[in-house]
């Protein structure tokens, strides 16, 4: 069975930084899209950022634009969100996903087929 | 930005039809997708492009989506399929999530 363990998640004060991990199990990294989808206790789910199979290519919520980093390492198996200038509303679980994209029918799909369980995140002085 | 809506909540008794909406200006001509997420547990794909049912997923789940509303339907609800349940479309580069709808079954 694929897995993705998230890691790196923790108590931090705000302005501070923090670097998530997530490593796949079971599957090469390297050739899918992925991302980070955040949960804020009791929310809902909140799309963070996606990047391409290859590395070359990284999306971002607007929450997020400029102070988040997302980055892979094919060699590790892994991929990485760098969170600088945290701010309270950051709290959240950050759950790493896989990502199955491409087109169909000429229409673009873009979804999450596997889940890591999460790593939490704490913005709090 | 592109925003898709769901009712907060939904019940079903056991046995019956659930049915959750999720609504976007012409979502129809996008593909949705619909994820479960029980108490404690990290979400799970459930439906992908807009019909179909990932390896392991029961019969009793099936999408639709046309126009501007996309629906899950949960066909003889069990208990174990009370949860939260999320749609989701891709747009401008970006992942839209509904805010999510819970799903209670008494």
């Amino acid at each position: 069975e694929v897995q993705l363990l998230e890691s790196g998640g923790g108590l931090e004060s705000p302005g501070g930084s923090l670097r998530l991990s997530c490593a796949a199990a079971r599957f090469t990294l390297s050739s899918y899209s992925m991302s980070w989808v955040r949960q804020a206790p009791g929310k809902g789910l909140e799309w963070v950022s996606g990047i391409s199979d290859g590395g070359s290519t990284a999306y971002y919520a607007d929450s997020v634009k400029g102070r988040f980093t997302i980055s892979r390492d094919s060699s590790k198996n892994t991929v990485y969100l760098q969170m600088n200038s945290l701010r309270a509303e950051d709290t959240a679980v950050y759950y790493c996903a896989r990502i199955l994209s491409g087109y169909l029918d000429k229409t673009p799909f873009y979804y999450m087929d596997v889940w890591g369980k999460g790593t939490t995140v704490t913005v709090s002085s | 930005s592109y925003e898709l809506t769901q009712p907060p909540s939904v019940s079903v008794s056991p046995g019956q039809t659930a049915s959750i909406t999720c609504s976007g200006d012409r979502l129809g001509d996008k593909y949705v997708y619909w994820y479960q997420q029980r108490p404690g547990q990290s979400p799970a794909l459930v439906i992908c492009q807009d019909n179909r049912r990932p390896s392991g997923i029961p019969e009793r789940f099936s999408g639709s989506n046309s126009g501007n509303t996309a629906t899950l339907t949960i066909s003889g609800t069990q208990d174990m399929d009370e949860a939260d349940y999320y749609c989701q479309a891709w747009d401008s580069n970006t992942v839209v999530f509904g805010g999510g709808t819970k799903l209670t079954v008494l």
